[in-house]
């Protein structure tokens, strides 16, 4: 099966930097790779992902960037705010069928004031 | 925008009890997802439907069992519950079995004593 390791598993960076978790996955049939915040006892919510037809994919200070060759992607934050603290999880599925999601370990970022 | 529901919202059972979770996707979102998370753990997939019928299968316990009914609502049937079964179980819908975004209901908080 499927297997998506990320590092690092905390980021601590200054407000106003910029912050970037690294993912790997180990299935080359898996062509989806969405990224979720979550905050401490609330749901995952989804705040970009992308697929393996595309390298790069820009949402305001979020970007995702995919290396379908490497299998790995990348979530980069720019001008990091207070509340952009939480722990962020990648994860990889084969985009369709209903599949489920294989996640990573998840990274807690922290922005420091 | 309407999210997806689950009820309850918490739960406390004995070793041993049944529980049933329910879940109530997105408007017109037609496949359900199953994850378990347990603390500081990252969510993992447990099943999933599409127009009522099992798509996929993770690591779901042979004591769990879930069925997707014709209003598009999903339960999830655990037996003989074990203090390992408590965590938070989140349902995620998604619109159409080819489309791969997954939205995550509040989950339900599991504690078995």
């Amino acid at each position: 099966g499927e297997n998506v390791e990320q590092h690092p598993s905390t980021l601590s960076v200054q407000e106003g930097d910029s912050a970037v978790i690294k993912c790997t996955y180990s299935d080359s049939a898996s062509n989806y790779f969405p990224w979720y915040k979550q905050e401490l006892g609330k749901r995952p919510q989804l705040i970009i992902d992308i697929r393996s037809n595309v390298g790069e994919k820009k949402d305001q200070r979020i970007a995702v960037t995919l290396n379908k060759t490497a299998k790995h992607f990348s979530l980069h934050i720019t001008e990091t705010q207070p509340e952009d603290s939480a722990v962020y999880f990648c994860a990889a599925s084969t985009g369709g069928g209903a599949d489920g999601l294989t996640f990573g370990k998840g990274t807690h970022l922290i922005i420091q004031p | 925008a309407a999210g997806v529901i689950q009820s309850p919202r918490h739960l406390i059972k004995e070793k041993r009890e049944t529980a049933t979770l329910k879940c109530y996707p997105i408007p017109r979102h037609d496949t359900v997802y199953w994850y378990q998370q347990g603390p500081g753990q990252d969510p993992q997939f447990l099943i999933s439907f599409y127009e009522k019928m099992q798509s996929d299968k993770g690591s779901i316990p042979d004591r769990f069992s879930a069925q997707q009914f014709s209003d598009y609502h999903s339960e999830l049937n655990m037996s003989s519950l074990e203090l390992g079964d408590s965590a938070l179980y989140f349902c995620a819908s998604s619109s159409g079995r080819w489309e791969a975004s997954q939205y995550f209901g509040p989950g339900t908080r599991l504690l078995v004593l």
